[in-house]
């Protein structure tokens, strides 16, 4: 069965830090991978998706991700955190017909 | 475009009664979902279509009916609503199989 992992349920990072964000998935094939962002009351927003080709992926509002096939991974990364970031954010993996999400990590940034 | 649209924002019900989140789409977009989402939980996906006509059961479709008459729009049904079924609901829709999905803002119900 498909699943998604965020193994961090809760990070808290500086304004200015580096982040990453870990997302492992379970599928037989290569799957389209997807990052979104969820702010407090709000949907959800596409940050950035993988389907095919580059394996590093660059979305909106200065994320990037990465996909690594022997890992089974595709973890979230920016260089700098702003304080504005602080949000929910879902791995999610999209198979046929379905997408499966992760549980989700929640960040903090402290000033 | 207005995206993915959804009424009511909010809702609280009594136990037992029936009632319908609205979603539509502007986006002639073949595929549709309902989530739930509670904390810790994520996303669970409840029903999904992939065109009008068309509609399939997800992880959790358990006292949930849906219907897909028109590409457009996507109702979910709750038929006896349960204190359990208070949560944060999502409609998404997208192109294709192979496609990001686009969320709507959401309805909040509470089932006392």
């Amino acid at each position: 069965a498909q699943s998604v992992t965020q193994p961090d349920i809760h990070i808290t990072v500086s304004e200015g830090a580096s982040l990453e964000l870990r997302c492992n998935y379970s599928y037989g094939a290569t799957p389209y991978l997807f990052w979104y962002v969820q702010s407090p009351g709000q949907g959800l927003q596409l940050l950035l998706k993988y389907f095919s080709g580059d394996t590093l992926v660059q979305g909106i509002k200065g994320f990037e991700a990465e996909f690594k096939r022997s890992q089974s991974s595709f973890n979230l990364r920016k260089p700098s955190v702003h304080w504005s970031d602080a949000a929910e954010y879902f791995c999610a993996v999209g198979t046929g017909n379905q997408f499966y999400f992760g549980t989700g990590t929640s960040l903090t940034v402290i000033p | 475009n207005a995206g993915v649209t959804q009424t009511p924002k909010f809702q609280v019900l009594k136990t037992g009664q029936s009632m319908t989140l609205q979603c539509a789409q502007d986006m002639n977009h073949e595929y549709m979902s309902w989530y739930r989402q509670d904390p810790g939980m994520g996303l669970r996906l409840i029903h999904y279509s992939v065109g009008a006509g068309i509609t399939d059961q997800g992880e959790v479709p358990n006292g949930y009916n849906v219907s897909r008459s028109t590409t457009e729009d996507f109702p979910l049904r709750l038929l006896s609503a349960a204190p359990s079924q208070t949560s944060v609901y999502f409609c998404a829709s997208r192109r294709d199989r192979g496609h990001e999905q686009y969320f709507g803002p959401g309805t909040r119900l509470t089932v006392t």
